[in-house]
């Protein structure tokens, strides 16, 4: 069975600070990874994906991730916050051949003037 | 944006009481699926379907039945609905291409509240 832990329902940055959030996950299979983002009221967005490719994924918003296999990890990062950043975020995990996502419990990002 | 519509935006209703959320979409993919979204837990699957007529639970389908009988509709019934059932309802879909498994585009997500 798959799984995702978010470590840290939520995380507080200051406005141009460094954004790190973290995603392990647990897969039988080779796994394809996801980052979503929810802006209040609204539904998910896709900031990002790994399905095998290159290891380091750029996303939407100036977003990154880095699968990796040794730590079964794929944090999600951004060099500098914005205030428009502030939304609730979710890794997600599915495998080759699966038709479905195993969602992690989310991770609130708040960001600081 | 994937075109993804979700009826009714929000819904207030009574212990008891049946409920039909609806999703629609005109991208005309093949897999469409329902999740609830409570504080805490994430996202959780509730039913999807991989073509019409064809349907399967996911982790928290007790009190849920679904139906789809066109390829862009596909409705979530709470039979009776009960307090627990109170939550934000989001509707997805994807699709295949080749070998590659794509993301879920999402929907607006249905507010219900049962008192």
């Amino acid at each position: 069975a798959q799984s995702v832990t978010q470590l840290g329902s939520h995380v507080s940055v200051s406005e141009g600070a460094l954004v790190l959030l973290r995603c392990n996950y647990s897969s039988s299979v080779p796994p394809y990874l996801f980052w979503y983002v929810q802006y209040p009221n609204q539904g998910l967005q896709l900031l990002l994906k790994y399905t095998s490719a290159a290891t380091l994924v750029k996303g939407i918003n100036g977003f990154e991730a880095e699968f990796k296999k040794s730590e079964t990890s794929f944090h999600l990062t951004k060099p500098s916050a914005h205030m428009s950043d502030a939304a609730e975020y979710f890794c997600a995990v599915s495998s080759q051949g699966a038709q479905k996502l195993v969602f992690g419990q989310g991770t609130r990002l708040t960001i600081n003037p | 944006d994937a075109g993804i519509t979700q009826s009714p935006r929000h819904k207030v209703t009574e212990t008891g009481t049946p409920v039909t959320l609806r999703c629609h979409q005109t991208e005309n993919h093949r897999y469409m699926y329902w999740y609830r979204q409570d504080p805490g837990h994430g996202l959780r699957l509730i039913h999807y379907s991989y073509g019409v007529k064809d349907t399967d639970k996911g982790e928290v389908s007790d009190g849920y039945s679904v139906s789809r009988s066109k390829t862009e509709d596909f409705l979530l019934t709470l039979e009776s609905a009960t307090s627990s059932q109170t939550s934000v309802y989001f509707c997805a879909i994807s699709e295949y291409v080749g070998s590659v498994y794509n993301e879920q585009f999402f929907g607006p997500g249905t507010r219900l509240t049962v008192l």
